[in-house]
């Protein structure tokens, strides 16, 4: 049974680059079905899908963090990671990463979580 | 503002009905699928829908799903306090080449 945890650091000074990973276990990053991503959730707030990526490439991003984030897949250490730059007080979240079950976007739905982890941006 | 619309809240008592709908636009619900999900208090979100109305295994025949043009609406029936939690709407906005989420709905059960 796939599962996913999160890591990386809790706190991330302003201006500065988020960066986190996700280990998949139980099953191959590199499965034909998914899409692997992260959605971010501000103290008390929704949620936001930040992108996705295929383990070959293709990947999605939101368009309003479009110019600052970067999702890439490392098939050899079963993990896929995230790089948010330029942060902000504003990208203060919690930070899921997600598979999304489906190669075609329009039929996308997040299927498998993390547990979520959260990162502070302050100096 | 998020591009899909919830209402902040419903709530309901336990054993009743309770609706929550999701507005969007031809640009997102209108042709894609549309997925919800269940956020219990402190955990990571849970599929409770998907493809507009298909339930992971798992998932009770209580949660429901009735989509209509550019809205869809997720039905609980008899509801337990256990369904106290977020409820969240998502699909693909071809405009936006985006997942959008809704806004989020709050459900109390008193």
């Amino acid at each position: 049974q796939l599962q996913l945890q999160e890591s990386g650091p809790g706190l991330v000074k302003p201006s500065e680059t988020l960066s986190l990973t996700c280990t998949v276990s139980g099953g191959s990053i590199s499965s034909s079905s998914y899409y692997w991503g992260w959605i971010r959730q501000p103290p008390g707030k929704g949620l936001e899908w930040i992108g996705s990526v295929y383990y070959s490439g293709s990947p999605h991003y939101n368009p309003s963090l479009k110019s600052r984030v970067t999702i890439s897949v490392d098939t050899s250490k079963n993990q896929f990671s995230l790089w948010l730059s330029s942060v902000t007080a504003a990208d203060t979240a919690v930070y899921y990463c997600a598979n999304a079950n489906n190669m075609i976007p329009a039929r996308w739905y997040f299927d498998l979580w993390g547990r979520g982890t959260l990162v502070t941006v302050s100096s | 503002q998020s591009v899909l619309t919830q209402p902040p809240s419903v709530s309901a008592a336990p054993g009743q009905k309770v609706t929550i709908s999701c507005s969007g636009s031809s640009s997102n619900i209108g042709n894609n699928y549309v997925s919800w999900y269940q956020q219990l208090p402190g955990t990571a979100p849970k599929v409770l829908i998907y493809d507009n109305n298909k339930r992971p295994s798992g998932i009770p025949d209580r949660f429901s799903v009735s989509k209509s043009g550019t809205s869809a609406t997720l039905g609980i029936t008899g509801l337990r306090t256990g369904d106290e939690a977020d409820y969240y709407c998502g699909t693909w906005d071809y405009s936006l080449s985006a997942w959008v989420f809704g806004g989020g709905t709050k459900l109390t059960v008193l």
